[in-house]
């Protein structure tokens, strides 16, 4: 099993919807989430972090996390076509610092 | 400001062959990581310093790998010799508290 799973899509989404995209972790110890946006050829770009169970917005983006479900998601608002592209869940224990990452799931925004 | 930078963009070099790719935090970071993605992977850890000194390093493949970071600025990650399965894209993060990291545009590695 991976430690960090998301589904690697393409997740088609129309232009204007919302865009769920979703991530499940095996390491009860992990205490902090986080999702990065990477284009293609491009560095991964921060989008949010997220730590206690609940909702976090951002603008458009809201992050959610379940940690009795080991799940965390990102919801994208009124999704637009420059949201295209492979998003990272990426999370971290307390006791060191590195990042464990998922595989990222692409999204495609259709006009 | 500048972010993280890191050069060369992209290298190919043969079999056997050593590498040294370099890393320029933000300036004022004093975590800096390394990470690597091979082909159809999802993104690993290499290593992590804190200032000049190695916090973590479990992540590094083998003894082919030597990350530096002398006087706490930039780094450097030497793989000598290089092996195929050494073909990947490394990332270069900095962070100021350990916590955001901020990635580099990465060097794309192509051993031949």
């Amino acid at each position: 099993q991976k430690e960090v799973e998301q589904n690697s899509g393409p997740l088609s989404v129309p232009e204007g919807a919302i865009a769920s995209l979703n991530c499940t972790y095996s390491d009860r110890g992990s205490q902090s989430f986080f999702w990065y946006r990477q284009y293609s050829g491009k560095s991964p770009e921060l989008i949010m972090f997220i730590y206690s169970n609940g909702d976090k917005e951002d603008g458009r983006f809201t992050a959610q996390l379940n940690k009795a479900s080991q799940y965390v998601s990102l919801l994208i608002r009124d999704s637009q076509p420059s949201d295209s592209a492979t998003y990272l869940c990426a999370v971290k224990t307390d006791s060191n610092y590195q990042l464990i990452w998922g595989a990222g799931t692409k999204l495609i925004i259709k006009p | 400001e500048a972010g993280v930078t890191q050069f060369p963009s992209h290298s190919v070099i043969e079999k056997g062959q050593t590498v040294t790719l370099r890393c320029d935090p933000i300036s004022g970071h004093d975590n800096l990581y390394w990470y690597r993605r091979v082909m159809g992977k999802e993104i690993k850890f290499l290593l992590h310093f804190v200032k000049e000194s190695k916090q973590d390093e479990s992540g590094m493949p083998n003894n082919r790998f030597l990350a530096e970071r002398t006087g706490g600025t930039y780094s450097t990650l030497k793989v000598q010799p290089a092996e195929l399965e050494d073909s990947g894209v490394y990332f270069c993060a900095s962070s100021p508290s350990g916590y955001e990291a901020f990635f580099g545009q990465g060097t794309r590695l192509t051993v031949v």
